[in-house]
């Protein structure tokens, strides 16, 4: 079945340094792939997607790039901010079926 | 516009008694899907509704667990009676189709 394999954390780092959270799926089709935020007392939120190979989604200077080849979606900004301190979730959904499947979460801590 | 809510945010129960999580989707919004996730692990799909049918419910763990929605609108998640493994974080999403899941910011439950 379905699965996406995520770097564990927690992940601590300071301000406006870079941020990669690595991810990786098993999928028998061709999924769509997504990244998924969980600020602090809220609910979880897209981050962003991609829907195809070599595809790259971008949300709030996030990237991730869909590669085929390596079957992987890793998530990377350059210069984070104490504001994406979050748990940070990989997720994919076969085309046409929008049951996700998600990776165990990567809890990011900015410090000042 | 309202989020999806949900009701309670945090409940604690003993094991063996029986709880009931609330989710009220974005007004509008057909498709209906409860999740959970389990000590920090994956989270992992239970089940979808479309208006008031259940079009997939093949992640309920067992037949403790209990999801209705009525008329379509909102739905209820009933464990009974909970066990230990039961804890956890049910999050609750809808979407107006298939497509972009809004969350809600989960019910936590703890069976002591």
């Amino acid at each position: 079945g379905d699965s996406v394999t995520q770097m564990e954390g927690p992940v601590t780092l300071s301000e406006e340094a870079f941020l990669t959270i690595n991810c990786t799926y098993t999928a028998t089709g061709y999924p769509s792939l997504f990244w998924y935020v969980q600020y602090p007392g809220e609910g979880l939120q897209l981050l962003l997607k991609a829907t195809k190979a070599d595809d790259k989604g971008s949300n709030k200077g996030f990237e991730a790039t869909y590669r085929k080849e390596t079957t992987s979606f890793h998530l990377e900004k350059g210069s984070v901010q104490v504001s994406d301190s979050a748990v940070y979730f990989c997720a994919l959904s076969d085309q046409g079926d929008y049951k996700l499947s998600f990776g165990a979460g990567t809890t990011v801590t900015v410090r000042a | 516009e309202a989020g999806v809510t949900q009701f309670p945010s945090h409940s604690v129960i003993e094991k063996g008694q029986t709880v009931t999580l609330r989710c009220d989707p974005i007004s509008g919004h057909d498709n209906l899907y409860w999740y959970r996730r389990v000590m920090g692990k994956e989270i992992k799909f239970l089940l979808h509704f479309v208006k008031e049918s259940k079009q997939d419910e093949s992640g309920m763990p067992n037949n403790r667990f209990l999801a209705e929605r009525t008329g379509g609108t909102y739905s209820t998640l009933k464990v009974q009676p909970a066990e230990l493994e039961d804890s956890g974080v049910y999050f609750c999403a809808s979407s107006p189709f298939p497509g972009e899941l809004f969350f809600g910011e989960g019910s936590r439950l703890t069976v002591l």
